[in-house]
């Protein structure tokens, strides 16, 4: 069974800073997204990552993968409040049934 | 735009009477999603549509049905609602493919059990 954790779960980071966000699976996938919740809102997705050593840049974020290592991180450089938001990976099952599993979302405070 | 629609937007359901929430899309995107999304929680997969094949997830409670008549539309059934099914329910699809299944989900539909 997929298992998928994210580290820290709760991030609080002052505006400037630089911090990443960890995503670990547990099994063989090539495929990962990350998506963004804003509070009471849905989710949105941010990146798309295909294959080992993608790495995808928007804005202040940069997502990476590493499928030997099964980990993909979510970089933030030089925070600002409007990145305040909870943070979801999702590994795709590998079954192609289009199935993902989430992992439990870093929630991340940026504060002036 | 194209887009993933839900509605209504916030429901509001007695103990035990059944709800409809409903899940349309202009996407042309094969693959319909359901899930339940309590506070905090991570988003927990009812249930997909790949094409007009129904996937259900193991622990998916008797009590979740969902119909999809078409490839535009799908249905969540919730046939004795109790106060624990009181959670955001988002629709989400995706377009098959060997290279991506990224999701795009609709703007969710909030479930309140009185």
């Amino acid at each position: 069974e997929l298992k998928v954790e994210q580290n820290p779960l709760f991030l609080s980071m002052q505006e400037g800073k630089n911090y990443t966000i960890y995503c670990n699976y547990s099994t063989t996938s090539d495929r990962l997204y990350w998506y963004r919740q804003d509070p009471g809102k849905s989710l949105e997705s941010l990146f798309v990552l295909l294959s080992n050593g993608a790495v995808k840049q928007e804005g202040r974020l940069m997502a990476s993968l590493d499928t030997k290592a099964r980990l993909s991180t979510l970089h933030i450089t030089a925070a600002v409040h409007d990145l305040s938001a909870t943070y979801f990976c999702a590994v795709d099952r590998g079954t192609n049934a289009g199935k993902s599993t989430f992992g439990d979302g870093t929630t991340l405070t940026v504060k002036p | 735009d194209a887009m993933v629609i839900q509605n209504p937007r916030y429901q509001v359901t007695q103990f035990g009477k059944p709800v409809t929430l409903s899940c349309s899309q202009t996407l042309n995107h094969n693959v319909m999603y359901w899930y339940q999304q309590k506070s905090s929680q991570a988003p927990k997969l009812l249930f997909h549509y790949y094409d007009k094949d129904f996937n259900n997830e193991a622990d998916t409670p008797d009590n979740f049905q969902s119909r999809r008549p078409n490839t535009s539309f799908c249905f969540l059934d919730i046939r004795s609602p109790g106060l624990g099914d009181a959670a955001m329910y988002l629709c989400a699809t995706s377009k098959a493919g060997y290279f991506s299944y990224e999701q795009y989900f609709g703007p969710g539909t909030r479930l309140t059990v009185t």
